[in-house]
């Protein structure tokens, strides 16, 4: 079974420092890694993802993530923050068997409010 | 380029009642894939067509029921609508279902 965890439900953060979005996965092969920002009565946005190589990944407005596979972790990152990076944050997961098949949902964390404050 | 596209956006039923969603696909996407999203929660997975046949199922009653079309696009259908099923429907489409799902806006559903 896969399964994710973000453990805050909200991140608050003043514009222009740092912000990370927190997020742990379970498995039992190896895993694809998914962050989505959904923005209110709005469908997901894909923002990046891990699929294999550099475990450090860059994405769309400036985000990235490191995929961290002895802590099973791959959290959201920005050098700076925005204003309009307020919005709700999911992180997702598929499971990818060795022999490369495996499962096509994507499995979802809870999501994470990530409020910037001006 | 046409991204993923929904219908409705909005529909109200009643307990009891039917209801149809539809979803268009990304251009140069075969793989619809089907989530719900309850007020405050992660989207969770429904089920996944490809090649017009159901290739994956989540943790869903025998109510909630698909199809996918020859030029890709899909419908969900819900019968005897409950109350619980009240929530943010939303279609994400890929290629051969592997890789980046990518989502359309989504009907929300209200069942009274």
């Amino acid at each position: 079974a896969q399964s994710v965890a973000q453990p805050e439900d909200q991140v608050n953060v003043a514009e222009g420092n740092p912000l990370t979005v927190k997020c742990t996965y379970s498995v039992s092969g190896n895993p694809y890694l998914f962050w989505y920002v959904q923005y209110p009565n709005r469908g997901l946005q894909f923002l990046l993802k891990y699929i294999t190589g550099d475990n450090l990944v860059k994405g769309s407005y400036g985000f990235e993530a490191e995929f961290n596979k002895s802590q099973t972790s791959f959290h959201l990152k920005k050098p700076s923050a925005l204003v309009s990076d307020s919005a709700l944050y999911f992180c997702a997961v598929r499971d990818i068997n060795f022999s490369g098949a495996g499962s096509y949902q994507l499995t979802f964390g809870k999501g994470t409010k990530l409020s910037v404050i001006p | 380029d046409a991204g993923v596209t929904q219908s409705p956006t909005h529909l109200i039923k009643t307990r009891g009642q039917q209801v149809t969603l539809r979803c268009s696909p990304k251009s140069g996407h075969d793989t619809v894939s089907w989530y719900q999203q309850a007020l405050g929660q992660g989207p969770q997975f429904i089920f996944q067509y490809y090649e017009e046949e159901e290739r994956q199922r989540g943790n869903f009653p025998d109510r909630f029921s698909g199809h996918q079309f020859p030029n890709y696009s899909s419908e969900l259908n819900v019968n005897a609508l409950l109350l619980g099923d009240s929530a943010l429907y939303l279609c994400a489409s890929s290629v051969r279902g592997w890789e980046t799902q990518y989502f359309g806006p989504g009907t929300r559903l209200l069942v009274l």
